[in-house]
């Protein structure tokens, strides 16, 4: 299969602690976006990539978070001194190319769940 | 008042029936997008329009860039189209992101 993945797909943790996710994209995807969903809500954009460079973030990520994509390829978001504010769905999507108007591909998410 | 809002929000039909799911946004856009989710969060896009009409087997697409509408209709509606379906837009001004609806819960009964 050659959809986006992401690991883990669930992760509990306690208040406080780290956490890590990871996404894979579709292969030789220049674009990749980090989404959060809250429970009965649309998903938020939180940042995005175009192949390493961090192109664009939303307020929403606050200083506690922070994404890499080092070589151009997988993605991790990290999550420090965890709240429990921070449980959602944090989806991760990868698009082909460098037009505005492409689809966007979505993995299944990362059910994250704060205690 | 949110960017992107979306009606009904939960819509209930049985098998057969003819479904109209309604967006409407308020910022100028380069792209409206509808997507379906199912339980488990997995997001699948459906359309991608940047004006007029698309099709795809039983699923339709339109939207009014004047008016600043879309609507996505589904015939013949089937119980495995019972999702969460979701409006999301590219504003002109944002480069990549997309602006996401709050989605409308569609369930479908035998």
């Amino acid at each position: 299969d050659t959809g986006v993945s992401q690991n883990p797909r669930h992760k509990i943790t306690k208040r406080g602690q780290n956490v890590t996710f990871r996404c894979d994209p579709i292969s030789e995807h220049n674009r990749l976006y980090w989404y959060r969903q809250t429970l009965g809500q649309g998903p938020e954009f939180l940042t995005y990539f175009q192949n390493e460079a961090q192109l664009e973030k939303s307020r929403l990520l606050s200083d506690r978070f922070s994404a890499e994509r080092p070589k151009g390829s997988f993605s991790t978001l990290e999550i420090q001194r965890t709240e429990q504010g921070d449980s959602a769905m944090y989806l991760c999507a990868s698009s082909p190319s460098r037009l505005r108007a492409d689809t966007q591909y979505f993995g299944p998410g990362t059910r994250l769940t704060v205690l | 008042k949110n960017e992107v809002e979306q009606s009904p929000q939960n819509l209930t039909a049985q098998e057969g029936e003819f479904i109209t799911i309604n967006c409407s946004y308020s910022v100028g856009i380069s792209a409206l997008h509808w997507l379906q989710q199912h339980p488990g969060g997995g997001i699948v896009s459906l359309f991608m329009l940047s004006s007029g009409k698309k099709k795809h087997g039983r699923l339709i697409a339109t939207i009014n860039i004047q008016e600043k509408h879309s609507s996505l209709h589904i015939t013949a509606s089937h119980p495995r189209d019972s999702a969460v379906y979701i409006c999301a837009v590219r504003r002109e001004t944002s480069g990549s992101r997309l602006t996401f609806g709050e989605g409308t819960q569609l369930t479908v009964n035998p």
